[in-house]
């Protein structure tokens, strides 16, 4: 069945550097969702990209969905430490492998 | 807040027993998908309702089943609990079925579920 890998799996940042966590895919995805899950919550949704080589920005993130549609990009910059969490990409029903984001101050 | 309720928010049960756990959708939403979360890990799907008819299914047994209402809330039972059921129930409600579209989905705070 599909998988979604999501690398690194854990990523420690001090504040104020950037993040980056990646979501592949073996089979071409229809669309891609990021969502947050901070700890002890549950996931919220962030984004969704549908469009091959789209980009989308709020504020600080960006996103991006690769031109074959196989993999996506979430990017901070500037972290702070309301950005903790772990970030999933999502296909429909189908969760990536999350990565964690810890900040330190 | 999503508007989405899970109950109860925690839950000790022993192995061998079942459990019926509840989701109450946000208004105007028609579909509601189901999740289990393992500590560390990232959901899975275990099964989805629209319209009250199961409209997919996870790779999880036959002893989780569903159920959804004519308001859309929805049921999640297990029966002949195992050790590894132990985790985050999470339900999500969505506009739709989420198999076929790509409406995001609102996420409940989830039902912590250990079996001992």
């Amino acid at each position: 069945g599909q998988q979604v890998m999501q690398i690194p799996q854990y990523q420690h940042v001090q504040e104020g550097e950037d993040f980056t966590t990646y979501c592949n895919s073996s089979t071409t995805l229809s669309n891609i969702q990021w969502y947050k899950q901070r700890p002890g919550g549950h996931p919220v949704f962030l984004i969704q990209l549908v469009k091959s080589g789209e980009v989308k920005k709020q504020k600080r993130l960006t996103f991006q969905f690769g031109e074959a549609k196989k993999n996506s990009s979430l990017h901070i910059t500037a972290t702070q430490t309301t950005d903790v969490g772990t970030y999933f990409c999502n296909e429909k029903l189908t969760f990536g492998t999350g990565t964690r984001l810890t900040i330190i101050p | 807040e999503t508007g989405v309720t899970q109950s109860p928010t925690h839950l000790i049960k022993t192995r061998g027993q079942q459990v019926t756990l509840r989701c109450s959708s946000q208004s105007g939403h028609n579909t509601v998908s189901w999740y289990q979360q393992a500590l560390g890990q990232g959901p899975q799907f275990i099964f989805q309702y629209y319209r009250e008819e199961e409209n997919g299914r996870g790779n999880f047994p036959p002893r989780f089943s569903g159920l959804q209402f004519p308001n859309y809330s929805s049921e999640l039972n297990v029966n002949a609990l195992e050790l590894d059921d132990s985790a985050l129930y999470l339900c999500a409600s969505s506009l739709e079925g989420a198999f076929s579209s790509y409406n995001e989905q609102f996420f409940g705070p989830g039902t912590r579920l250990t079996v001992l």
